[in-house]
């Protein structure tokens, strides 16, 4: 197996720019989980999906964030708005039976915002 | 709310220098604590999951065990490749409570 793919692997963007992360999980995986990552802050959960439908979104920090699910094999993070402060590691992971299960993480995406 | 906290935050030894790492946590109702390993730009890879008290797992030189209120990883013996950042996370609601990490660097 693949594992969990995360593209781009790095983003360069200027502030007021749309972001668009992508993330295909693990195949016969039935939830997947978007973090960040910062030397502040840890890893920190933004949303997570069960079946493609957001469960819990009480992580992510505001409107300018959106995240989608269209399928099973597909979900993408979208910063709308971006600003500085969203500059970030961005992880996604999937798992076979929700947070109590083994998460497997993806590479990453590595956000800067100017 | 779900707190995790892990010390120390730096940790440098010699190969062969056995040493244990701490994650101190507390949740309302443990569902499962798990340790990761991150090298630097990769995403965290499972190492362990304990889901009671006086749980132990281990792996190569790594063990993991685990009390009401804590978590040790112990690494016996390490060497240079056990050079990482070690996480620690808590399911106590539903979702990972992560902490900072623990740096650990392996010297030859």
């Amino acid at each position: 197996d693949a594992g969990v793919i995360q593209s781009p692997r790095h983003e360069v963007t200027e502030m007021g720019q749309e972001v668009t992360l992508r993330c295909k999980p693990i195949s016969g995986h039935d939830y997947l989980f978007w973090y960040r990552q910062t030397m502040m802050r840890g890893l920190e959960l933004l949303i997570y999906f069960n079946n493609n439908v957001p469960i819990d979104d009480s992580g992510m920090p505001e409107d300018r964030f959106s995240a989608k699910m269209p399928n099973a094999s597909f979900s993408t993070l979208k910063i709308q708005p971006s600003e500085p402060r969203d500059s970030a590691v961005y992880f996604c992971a999937s798992s076979t039976s929700g947070t109590g299960q083994t998460q497997y993480f993806g590479p990453g995406t590595r956000l800067l915002v100017l | 709310e779900d707190q995790v906290t892990q010390s120390p935050e730096a940790l440098r030894l010699q190969e062969g220098e056995s040493s244990s790492l701490n994650c101190s946590y507390t949740v309302s109702g443990l569902r499962g604590l798990f340790w990761y390993r991150q090298d630097p730009g990769k995403g965290p890879e499972f190492l362990f999951t304990l889901y009671s008290a006086g749980e132990e797992k281990e792996k190569e030189r790594l063990k993991a065990t685990l009390t009401k209120k804590e978590s040790f990883l112990h690494i016996t013996a390490p060497k240079p490749e056990d050079s990482a950042t070690y996480l620690c996370a808590v399911d106590g609601n539903n979702r990972l409570a992560f902490g900072k990490g623990n740096q650990v660097v392996v010297i030859p």
